[in-house]
């Protein structure tokens, strides 16, 4: 059965940067588009970005703009986040997400926590 | 970004059926319909409905959902304590051009 594995969470100061990474195996997803969804555990959900299947198009939760950049590289199946100024407010459990029929397949999530 | 609205908690006894409630807006819930997740502690969400009623496959037939006007549901009928969990709606918000989420609904099976 596919899956996707997300990795790159870790302990950051504030300002700094991290990459997250989010690879698939034995599932389709260079057609479709991706996103990235935090939750601070015990906390709710909250959409961060998506991109589509080519990566010509990109969207970003007003939180983020400016600050993080998704990317694909599809002949490696494999989805970014690129998370700089980091802030306290960004720290939670990262999920990699296939945007089919919404929200078809999530990762087990890597967490990110920004802490001085 | 403004999210969707849920009721944070929702009992119901053990073979009764629960129905959960999410509203939003015309922009949202009302255009685009809703999707909905479940999630047990320590899990990631897995997917019930979306498109506001298609259920995919492997999920339990107990499982529906609806929407009238801006106000999506999900029905679950013959509860069992394994639908104990968080519940979560979302909608793409094409006002936005960003999928906003509620804030979920803790659903106690008594």
């Amino acid at each position: 059965e596919g899956q996707l594995v997300e990795s790159g969470g870790g302990l950051v100061q504030p300002g700094g940067s991290l990459r997250l990474s989010c690879t698939a195996s034995g599932l389709t997803v260079k057609t479709y588009y991706m996103q990235w969804v935090r939750q601070v555990p015990g906390k709710g959900l909250v959409w961060v970005s998506h991109i589509n299947g080519p990566g010509s198009t990109t969207r970003y939760a007003d939180s983020v703009k400016g600050r993080f950049t998704i990317s694909r590289d599809n002949a490696k199946n494999t989805l970014f986040l690129q998370m700089n100024s980091l802030e306290v407010e960004d720290t939670g459990v990262y999920y990699c997400v296939r945007e089919v029929d919404d929200f078809d397949v999530w990762g087990q999530g890597t967490m990110v926590t920004v802490s001085s | 970004q403004a999210g969707l609205t849920q009721p944070p908690s929702v009992s119901r006894d053990l073979r009764q059926t629960a129905t959960l409630t999410c509203t939003g807006n015309s922009d949202n819930v009302g255009n685009q319909g809703a999707a909905w997740l479940q999630q047990h502690q320590g899990h990631p969400p897995k997917l019930l409905s979306y498109r506001t009623n298609k259920r995919p496959s492997g999920v339990s037939e107990r499982v529906s959902a609806s929407r009238s006007g801006n106000t999506a549901s999900l029905t679950i009928t013959g509860l069992q304590p394994e639908d104990e969990a968080d519940y979560y709606c979302s909608a793409w918000d094409s006002s936005l051009s960003a999928w906003v989420f509620g804030g979920g609904t803790k659903l106690t099976v008594l």
